[in-house]
């Protein structure tokens, strides 16, 4: 069976600091991993992809995440947090092409000025 | 050049009704997948639609259905309504492309639904 497991359902950093948001995934077969990012009242954005290619995979924002095959994360990073960055953040894998995606529950992420 | 549109945004119902929600997938994009969003949850899968046919199903039961027409967009109809049906019902198109790397999924803002 295939699932996510976001650590910390919320996350509270000052403006400034550094972003972690973690995320470990089981998988039989190699996953394709994303983060998505919702704000209020809205749908997901895609922030970053791993389809197998670098295992540190840059999105937009500033955002990037590192997959560990040894520890099955795919860890969501950005150096210096700002106010913009609050929201909700999931991370989601996929186990082929046209798949359906098994998401987590999702990290509240809150910027303190 | 627009994205995933969804109608209605907000609707309440009460239980036994039956409600019908709508996507318009992004231009190109040829494939819809609807999920479930709960209060504090992550989306779950409902079923995923291309070429008009139901390819691929979670784990909801036969109340919920779902159509594709000739030009891609997508209904998702919902019978016999339970308060455990509330939630925010999030259409995703994407290209059902044959070369390599992921099916990434675009979002709609989603239809919340109320069931009272």
């Amino acid at each position: 069976a295939q699932s996510v497991t976001q650590l910390g359902s919320h996350v509270s950093v000052s403006e400034g600091a550094l972003v972690l948001l973690r995320c470990n995934y089981s998988s039989s077969v190699p996953p394709y991993l994303f983060w998505y990012v919702q704000y209020p009242n809205q749908g997901l954005q895609l922030l970053l992809k791993y389809t197998s290619a670098a295992t540190l995979v840059k999105g937009i924002n500033g955002f990037e995440a590192e997959f560990k095959k040894s520890e099955t994360s795919f860890h969501l990073t950005k150096p210096s947090a700002h106010m913009s960055d609050a929201a909700e953040y999931f991370c989601a894998v996929s186990l082929y092409n046209f798949n359906k995606f098994y998401f987590g529950s999702g990290t509240k992420l809150n910027v303190k000025p | 050049d627009a994205g995933v549109t969804q109608s209605p945004t907000h609707l309440i119902k009460t239980r036994g009704q039956q409600v019908t929600l709508r996507c318009s997938p992004k231009s190109g994009h040829d494939t819809v997948s609807w999920y479930q969003q709960a209060l504090g949850q992550g989306p779950q899968f409902i079923f995923q639609y291309y070429e008009e046919e139901e390819r691929q199903r979670g784990n909801f039961p036969d109340r919920f259905s779902g159509h594709q027409f000739p030009n891609y967009s997508s209904e998702l109809n919902v019978n016999a309504l339970l308060l455990g049906d509330s939630a925010l019902y999030l259409c995703a198109s994407s290209l059902r492309s044959r070369a390599r790397g992921a099916n990434v999924l675009t979002f709609g803002a989603g239809s919340r639904l109320t069931v009272l």
